[in-house]
């Protein structure tokens, strides 16, 4: 089975803290991704990695950074909390599969509250 | 950039009867349409797809259809049971190297 862990379920933190959120899949994944989850907003892609010190922007990168050191390993980094990033932070991994996309692979969730 | 559009946002149907969620899309390009199920408090996990080469595909009581020249494809779930209570994504691919895009989900709620 696919395992993709992160490593908080639950975090609190306060304005203007720096948080890290880190994500670690076990299948070799080339692809590894971070999206926001809020109620009636689905799930926007915040950021997404196809390789190993490569990022991309997703819809909503403002007031996030990443970093991928490791191939296993993507962490959602947020400089300076604020109370609008208190949310549901999903990571997710899937295969490099050419023109075509594969499977996600979910994370359990980090939840996110600002004070 | 692409947008999908999911209806409805929520769904109630009675246990036993059928659920259909609609999404609509715009960008031809795109060629592969899955559906991920999140249930309360757990993980999105892909519960059926379809590329662009196939109109319907079924899987014991959930079924996709796609429409390409209607831009819309749509989730079929018959006998529903309390167990398909959960949110449900659409999602599409435009290809090449880029990430899927998702709807913005539908709760749907059956009633036992």
């Amino acid at each position: 089975d696919v395992k993709v862990t992160q490593s908080s379920r639950y975090l609190v933190k306060r304005t203007g803290e720096k948080v890290f959120l880190e994500c670690v899949q076990d299948m070799d994944h080339e692809n590894m991704f971070w999206y926001r989850q809020d109620p009636g907003l689905g799930l926007r892609l915040i950021y997404f990695s196809y390789d190993v010190k490569m990022k991309e922007k997703g819809d909503i990168p403002e007031g996030y950074s990443v970093s991928r050191e490791k191939k296993e390993r993507f962490s959602l980094i947020l400089e300076s909390a604020s109370t609008n990033q208190t949310s549901m932070y999903l990571c997710a991994s899937s295969r490099y599969q050419g023109p075509d996309t594969g499977e996600l692979f979910f994370g359990e969730g980090s939840r996110l509250t600002v004070l | 950039g692409e947008n999908v559009e999911q209806h409805p946002s929520t769904l109630s149907v009675q246990e036993g009867d059928s659920a259909v969620i609609k999404c609509t899309y715009s960008d031809s390009a795109s060629n592969y349409f899955p559906w991920y199920k999140q249930e309360l408090g757990k993980r999105p996990q892909l519960i059926i797809d379809i590329r662009s080469n196939v109109g319907e595909k079924k899987d014991q009581r959930i079924a996709v259809t796609l429409n390409k020249t209607a831009k819309h494809f749509s989730l079929h779930i018959t006998e529903t049971q309390p167990e398909d209570s959960a949110v449900y994504f659409c999602a599409l691919h435009l290809g090449g190297n880029t990430p899927l895009v998702f709807g913005k989900g539908t709760r749907l709620s059956v009633i036992a």
